[in-house]
């Protein structure tokens, strides 16, 4: 297993502004993922933070919305872009331990973000 | 593309009934894997399914694979109040690069 952290916990932005979420596993992995869950729903994958090179989206997710960092093995961040209040909802970011992006994954707490 | 839709939506039981949730796939899935999502909580790894037909239990929870490798479902025996939450399913066919996770079933346990 892996133990994750997320910061911030939440927060409440204003419109047209961008939030950066950050992301802390404590061990190497090579494989972390970014989901969004909006308020009983279910978990939609954004993108897969991808070591030394860009992002992989997902489709109805762009680079210019949701540019992600991945500087190394253990940290990544997901920043939410010029945001308008269809952007509120929570932000996970997961791990998977083994060697493919379909193995068991190990999620954060979540980011849980309000757009007014 | 893949779908994974899971049955009830919601369910409420008494303290002490049984609980059932089923997923169901679109495709043949190379594994199944359930979480547990607490109210106000993140999504935890509960276990994961590989063989056709496979069947596995937790204590109370009982797991199980279809033969086709396309559905499973989860028995919880005597629920309860610490069983509350949302439960998802998540699978990937063959050839898929992601999961794809279920619609969730949200359980309500009444004391």
């Amino acid at each position: 297993s892996a133990v994750i952290s997320q910061k911030p916990s939440r927060d409440i932005c204003q419109r047209g502004t961008s939030l950066t979420i950050q992301c802390q596993v404590d061990s190497q992995v090579t494989m972390m993922f970014w989901y969004r869950q909006q308020p009983g729903q279910s978990l939609t994958l954004i993108a897969t933070a991808n070591q030394g090179s860009e992002a992989t989206y997902e489709s109805g997710f762009v680079i210019d919305k949701f540019p992600i960092s991945r500087p190394n093995l253990t940290f990544s961040t997901l920043t939410v872009s010029n945001m308008s209040p269809e952007d509120s909802s929570i932000y996970l970011c997961s791990v998977a331990t083994g060697g493919s992006s379909t193995d068991t994954q190990y999620f954060g707490p979540g980011t849980r973000l309000t757009v007014l | 593309g893949q779908q994974v839709m899971q049955i009830p939506q919601y369910q409420h039981v008494q303290e002490g009934e049984d609980f059932t949730t089923y997923c169901n796939s679109s495709t043949t899935l190379s594994n199944i894997q359930w979480y547990k999502q607490r109210p106000g909580g993140h999504p935890v790894f509960l276990i994961q399914l590989v063989k056709s037909g496979e069947v596995k239990k937790q204590k109370r929870l009982t797991f199980q694979f279809g033969e086709a490798k396309k559905n499973s479902s989860l028995h919880i025996t005597a629920t309860q109040t610490t069983d509350v939450g949302t439960y998802f399913c998540a699978g990937a066919s063959g050839s898929a690069r992601q999961l794809t996770f279920g619609s969730g079933t949200q359980l309500t346990v009444l004391p």
